[in-house]
């Protein structure tokens, strides 16, 4: 069973700029959930996605958007790329099922710096 | 005052001791409580979740939570170097369609010194 894997795990990008992070869910989950982390906080989380559908969102703006595809994996996208982007991104997976289930597997994420 | 606080440490404490690691919430319809561990450069990995209050065991590990106190913790016996990361407590808001919206606390830095 393989885990969570995001590519790269490591990008550099300039302010203004877009940037694609990418998400491979784990073997047999079906939800993919993002979030932010900057050095010294917890992660804070972006949105969720399930049957490719954004299906619940955080307090971060528009330029954040993102895609589930049919195999489950996900892409972030962030556009115009601001110096406190900068921070760790995580994707997390789950096999989503009506009443509980919080076994988010998480990747190593994604280390963005914007300069 | 955020929804969930953490202290975040560091803590260093030596080989063998009972570590406790603690947070405070505000919303009292939290119902999901979770800890996780990060070692440096990694995701967060689940060790425990809890729902309601008590207590729950698994190997050297307890989570404690007291709803009527709006604080959870979780007890480390026995500790050991390779428990030396970051330990982040973790709920979910009683909301539809929440179940992805974990909200962290800013994590406790721990280091266990041989």
């Amino acid at each position: 069973e393989t885990g969570v894997t995001q590519s790269p795990t490591h990008l550099i990008k300039t302010r203004g700029q877009q940037v694609t992070l990418r998400c491979s869910s784990q073997s047999g989950h079906n939800t993919v959930s993002w979030y932010q982390q900057a050095l010294g906080q917890g992660p804070q989380f972006i949105f969720q996605y399930y049957r490719e559908e954004e299906n619940g969102r955080g307090n971060f703006p528009p330029r954040f958007s993102g895609l589930q595809f049919p195999n489950y994996s996900s892409e972030l996208n962030v556009n115009a790329l601001e110096l406190d982007d900068s921070a760790l991104y995580l994707c997390a997976s789950t096999q989503f099922r009506t009443g509980t289930n919080y076994g988010y597997t998480f990747g190593s994420g994604t280390r963005l710096t914007v300069v | 005052q955020k929804e969930v606080e953490q202290d975040p440490g560091p803590l260093s404490v030596p080989e063998g001791a009972i570590v406790s690691l603690n947070c405070t919430y505000s919303n009292s319809a939290f119902q999901y409580f979770m800890w996780y561990r990060q070692y440096s450069r990694k995701g967060p990995e689940l060790l425990m979740y809890t729902y309601s209050s008590g207590n729950k065991e698994d190997g050297r590990f307890t989570a404690q939570v007291d709803k009527s106190s709006k604080y959870i913790s979780l007890f480390i016996r026995d500790s050991q170097p390779s428990d030396s990361a970051t330990y982040l407590c973790a709920m979910i808001p009683p909301m539809v369609g929440s179940q992805g919206n974990l909200i962290f606390g800013k994590g406790t830095k721990l280091s266990v010194k041989p």
